[in-house]
């Protein structure tokens, strides 16, 4: 079974580019996550889908921060434009059902993103 | 609001050495835990786990974790590293009855383990 991919793996853009990130989840799952990692400080939380749906997009910096889902399979985090302080690595994670509370996570390799 | 405090930021060990990684979270309901270790180069994995029933908890590796609910704390041990422990771990929190998949995460410890 394929795991969380996720691509670009390292992406250099200079301030006031544009750059989109993809995740691919596991097959079949319907949760999605985001998470950022800056500066080598904790991993925190930006948003969540189920499926299509945007379930909770509470740890979203602000809205230079765009998150897609379309048709509830793969996701995209488009930041536009970006500042130097958005640069780090973005994790995308997935999980099979809310509702059971087990809440584990599934995660991809991350994307580093550098703004320069 | 969760939080998660990894004590040791980066702790370095000869094989066979015995480890154990502080981690203590600041919730007051039910909680899920979890440690996570990223190995050089690789994504994320579970570790092991805490939902209920026995607070020592065995993961893969010969990694164990004891939830002490009075002290609200997760710490991880392991007897005897090996140099392919060498990772960074996270301990994790998320709410019973919220959303599931929405953890909150500590910083991070770096181990390194020399041969």
């Amino acid at each position: 079974e394929a795991g969380v991919t996720q691509f670009p793996s390292h992406s250099v853009i200079e301030k006031g580019q544009t750059v989109t990130l993809r995740c691919d989840p596991i097959s079949g799952h319907d949760n999605l996550y985001w998470y950022r990692r800056v500066m080598g400080k904790e991993i925190k939380f930006l948003l969540h889908f189920v499926k299509e749906s945007k379930q909770d997009e509470s740890g979203m910096p602000n809205n230079r921060f765009l998150a897609e889902r379309t048709g509830g399979t793969y996701s995209t985090l488009k930041v536009q434009p970006a500042e130097l302080e958005d640069s780090g690595v973005y994790f995308c994670a997935s999980s099979q059902d809310t509702y059971t509370n087990t809440g584990e996570l599934f995660f991809g390799e991350g994307s580093r993103l550098t703004v320069l | 609001a969760q939080s998660v405090s990894q004590h040791n930021h980066h702790v370095i060990l000869s094989e066979a050495a015995s480890l154990e990684l502080g981690c203590n979270y600041s919730y007051g309901g039910t909680v899920n835990l979890f440690w996570y270790v990223q190995y050089p180069g690789q994504h994320l994995q579970l570790l092991l786990k805490y939902f209920s029933g026995d607070p020592l908890v065995k993961g893969i590796k010969g990694f164990e974790a004891e939830f002490i609910k009075s002290k609200f704390s997760f710490n991880l041990r392991k007897p005897s590293v090996q140099w392919s422990d060498t990772a960074e771990y996270f301990c994790a929190v998320n709410a019973y009855n919220t959303n599931a998949g929405k953890s909150t995460f500590g910083d991070g410890t770096t181990l390194t383990v020399k041969p």
